[in-house]
């Protein structure tokens, strides 16, 4: 049974540094991996989406890797905003079983001081 | 393109009612998935339906049902509600399941508090 891990639960950061999210997940059988950020009682939004045969990907001042030998993804945001501040959450989808859900990490809640 | 919708956006309900939260995904999607979140935790896999069919179902009791309809938006209904069943429920499409470009794409929520 795939089970997600975020570490740490809450991270507070001042304006500007950069910093890394982790996500580890225990069945390295995944289509893929996906990271999330959600507002305080809003839906998810989706950030970046690094599919298996990949190692990373790029958005912006967002990077993800993916390395699935050791069961770990990690987000790096640089220059860190204010407006950076939310919960980011991690999903991995795997083979076999209910195909196609997603399977959640508790988050990591991160607060950016101005 | 309009994304993920989804109503009503709060539901107030007491103990033993019964509720019906609506779902329409992104033009194009035939997947649809709902997700269970409570406070504090992560979302929760409740159903996927793909093509009007059920692809897959969570860890969850028979009082949750779902369907699709012939234009892809989706209906969950909670029976017998309990005071536990007080979440986030979030809906997510996307194009098709068992992909590796599966990225599903999320709703705003439907935010359901029982009494």
């Amino acid at each position: 049974k795939q089970e997600v891990t975020q570490i740490p639960a809450a991270l507070s950061v001042p304006e500007g540094e950069n910093l890394v999210l982790n996500c580890s997940f225990t069945d390295s059988a995944i289509y893929n991996l996906q990271w999330f950020r959600q507002d305080p009682g809003k839906g998810l939004t989706s950030l970046l989406l690094i599919q298996s045969s990949q190692r990373e990907q790029t958005s912006g001042r967002l990077n993800a890797s993916l390395d699935k030998s050791s069961g770990r993804s990690t987000l790096y945001i640089a220059a860190s905003q204010p407006g950076d501040s939310a919960t980011y959450l991690c999903a991995a989808t795997n083979y076999g079983g209910s195909q196609g859900n997603l399977i959640f990490g508790k988050g990591t809640k991160l607060s950016v001081k101005p | 393109d309009a994304g993920v919708t989804q109503s009503p956006t709060h539901l107030i309900k007491t103990r033993g009612q019964h509720v019906t939260l609506r779902c329409s995904p992104i033009s194009g999607h035939k997947s649809v998935s709902w997700y269970q979140q409570v406070l504090g935790q992560g979302p929760q896999f409740i159903f996927q339906y793909y093509e009007k069919e059920e692809r897959g179902r969570g860890n969850f009791p028979d009082r949750f049902s779902a369907r699709q309809f012939p234009n892809y938006s989706s209906e969950l209904n909670v029976n017998a509600l309990l005071l536990g069943d007080s979440a986030l429920y979030l809906c997510a499409s996307s194009l098709m399941p068992e992909s590796f470009y599966n990225e599903q794409f999320f709703g705003p929520g439907t935010r359901l508090t029982v009494l």
